[in-house]
């Protein structure tokens, strides 16, 4: 499983742009990018998944460059809802549980 | 609309003492997972279901067990309670009935606080 390593905590102002760079440089072929979302006393929740390029959704982008080695989650004009710990995630298609690091909390302020 | 209950959110018992925590989810998914999250830890799998009757044991299983009768319910049972079994349980599921090319979603349940004492 490929080991990821992304900031332990941001802070932002509302408004402002947000992106969270995970590394993860024994990426595999088969392996996918997942991002998950918790708020504080509650389940994590499904953001985005990719394998390369760009992913974009109503919540946010992801950006994978060509070497996979990393991956960028990017959220748009943030707002004090956003304040929660982010968890970047390297999956197989046939991997059904996950791993989770220690993600980073992100603190958003007015 | 379909969802994954847990219950009880809440839970204070003693050492030695049986607890069962209970997972409920209407999505009719194959998978069912359980987690705990300790400060300092992130979320650490327990114990796992990929359909009725099968059970797998995940990175933290000393003292837990699990039973699949059904598609719905994934109950966990702690055995005889240790302290340092105070945690947030959360149980999740996922479909599991894709090609397998990409991951599944996992949808997670609000969490049980339990302490024991």
């Amino acid at each position: 499983l490929a080991k990821t390593t992304q900031p332990i905590s941001m802070d932002s102002y509302e408004g402002q742009e947000v992106n969270i760079t995970c590394s993860h440089n024994n990426i595999a072929t088969n392996d996918y990018i997942t991002w998950y979302q918790q708020f504080p006393s509650q389940g994590p929740r499904f953001i985005i998944q990719g394998y390369k390029t760009k992913v974009t959704n109503e919540v946010a982008s992801l950006f994978i460059p060509a070497d996979r080695k990393s991956s960028t989650l990017s959220l748009p004009r943030v707002s004090l809802s956003d304040t929660a710990v982010y968890y970047c995630l390297v999956l197989g298609g046939s991997q059904g549980n996950l791993i989770f690091g220690k993600g980073t909390k992100l603190s958003v302020k007015p | 609309d379909a969802e994954i209950t847990q219950s009880p959110r809440h839970k204070i018992t003693e050492t030695g003492r049986q607890v069962t925590l209970a997972c409920h989810q209407t999505w009719n998914h194959n998978n069912m997972f359980w987690y705990r999250q300790d400060l300092g830890h992130g979320l650490r799998l327990i114990h796992y279901s990929y359909g009725v009757q099968d059970t797998n044991k995940g990175e933290v299983s000393d003292g837990y067990s699990v039973s699949r009768s059904n598609t719905e319910d994934l109950p966990l049972t702690l055995e005889s309670a240790a302290s340092s079994q105070t945690s947030v349980y959360f149980c999740a599921s996922s479909d599991g009935g894709g090609s397998g090319s990409s991951p599944d979603t996992q949808y997670f349940g609000p969490g049980t606080r339990l302490t024991v004492l």
